[in-house]
């Protein structure tokens, strides 16, 4: 049984450039999310996928910030021109709709703007 | 605006004695609620859920109580263990999660 996973697990870059991070959810999950997570607080929900279809956009989803599920399986979230506000812990998570509404999570990947 | 809260930042408790978590929420549109327990850059691990239609559910050691009209949600574990040390979340939602703050549980022996 594969959970969630997610690549990187860290990445160090500089402010001004661009990061990609990727997602592979849970195979027969076609639900798949995408929250950040800051020092002290819970996660915070950037945007969800049902299959291909991106159905939801947070505000906290800044235009410098793009998802795509191109073939309704793995995800990537990337973020163009990082600020060091962009510091925090990527989360991935994916559920499947039908019957049930428990998400299940990735180990994250550690964004460090310097 | 914080549609969900848990107020108490730390919880500490005994091995074998009861751990209760609480968790406030402000939207009566929440269809469903979860606990989520945390390790250090690790994440979420799904503990336990409860349906808006119902006001407990029970798997093992944990036991989540919903009081819809006091808006208020709680997670109980018994008997507390060493390792259940952790940062538990409660979440809320329809589609999305909206999750509190966090409290960190430390059971000591």
């Amino acid at each position: 049984d594969t959970g969630v996973s997610q690549d990187p697990r860290h990445k160090i870059t500089k402010r001004g450039q661009n990061v990609t991070f990727r997602c592979d959810p849970i195979s027969e999950h076609n639900r798949l999310y995408w929250y950040r997570q800051t020092l002290g607080q819970g996660p915070e929900f950037l945007t969800y996928f049902q299959n291909e279809a991106q159905l939801e956009k947070s505000r906290l989803l800044s235009d410098r910030f793009s998802a795509e599920r191109p073939k309704g399986s793995f995800s990537t979230l990337e973020i163009q021109r990082t600020e060091q506000g962009d510091s925090a812990m990527y989360l991935c998570a994916s559920s499947s709709r039908l019957g049930s509404y428990e998400q299940y999570f990735g180990p994250g990947t550690r964004l460090t703007v310097t | 605006d914080q549609q969900v809260k848990q107020n108490s930042p730390s919880l500490s408790v005994q091995e074998g004695r009861i751990s209760i978590l609480n968790c406030d929420y402000t939207n009566s549109m929440f269809d469903y609620f979860l606990w989520y327990k945390k390790y250090p850059a690790e994440g979420p691990t799904f503990l336990i859920s409860i349906s808006s239609i119902k006001d407990k559910n029970e798997d093992g050691r944990f036991t989540v109580f919903l009081n819809k009209s006091a808006k208020h949600l709680s997670l109980h574990i018994v008997p507390s263990q060493p390792g259940d040390s952790a940062v538990y979340f409660c979440a809320a939602g329809t589609d999305k999660l909206i999750f509190g703050t966090g409290t960190r549980l430390q059971v000591f022996p």
